[in-house]
């Protein structure tokens, strides 16, 4: 089975510059997460989409920071203008809603993630 | 809101050593607790759960058990190889259907 699948894996883009990262999610998973990596932050959760609707995006870091799931199987995360601070790992996870009283325990399904630097 | 603390790292252990990761959490209500592991280079994947509790999750010689009673997940194993070197997050997710990760903690082992 397919898992997560985010594109693309490597990016070095200058600063200022437009970057996009996309995710494909695991078919039937109606839960999706984007994560960013660093080593000083950790994970940090910054939105989290349930049926393709932003539940929660208050780890957004600011306005240069944009993320859409136009359907059940895409969603990108922009940021514009790009940073040298935004270098890190971005990670996309997806996974069942949890439903109370069934074995779906919510965990998540990640990808490979995308390493982006920007110079 | 949650939380989830985890010992920290790195842990550098010889191989066939005792591993123990401490991990602890906050929540309301009965979340479901879990360990994932994240190899270099790669996304995190989940190695074990447990979902309500006294439950213990295992996996690949790992185990851990919820104790709700001490609010805590320590994650063991009996004899550590060199492929275990990882980082482990320690991880809830409950009712706000939001996960919290711990920081992680690398694992070193060497032959």
């Amino acid at each position: 089975d397919a898992g997560v699948i985010q594109s693309p894996r490597h990016e070095v883009t200058e600063m200022g510059q437009e970057v996009t990262l996309r995710c494909k999610p695991i078919s039937g998973h109606n839960s999706l997460f984007w994560y960013r990596q660093t080593m000083m932050r950790g994970l940090e959760l910054l939105i989290y989409f349930n049926n393709n609707v932003p539940i929660d995006d208050s780890g957004m870091p600011e306005d240069r920071f944009s993320a859409k799931m136009p359907n059940a199987s895409f969603s990108t995360l922009k940021i514009q203008p790009s940073e040298p601070r935004d270098s890190a790992v971005y990670f996309c996870a997806s996974s069942l809603a949890i439903k109370p009283g069934t074995l779906n325990t919510g965990e998540l399904f990640f990808g490979e993630g995308s390493r982006l630097t920007v110079l | 809101g949650n939380s989830v603390t985890q010992m920290e790292g790195p842990v550098t252990l010889s191989e066939e050593a005792f591993l123990t990761i401490n991990c602890t959490y906050t929540a309301t209500g009965y979340p479901s607790l879990f360990w994932y592991v994240q190899y270099p280079g790669e996304g995190l994947q989940l190695l074990l759960k447990a979902t309500k509790a006294d439950d213990k999750g295992s996996n690949k010689g790992f185990e851990a058990t919820y104790r709700k009673e001490t609010t805590s997940f320590h994650l063991e194993k009996g004899s550590v190889q060199v492929s275990d070197s990882a980082v482990y997050f320690c991880a809830l997710r409950g009712g706000s259907y939001i996960p919290t990760f711990g920081r992680g903690t690398s694992l070193i082992v060497h032959p």
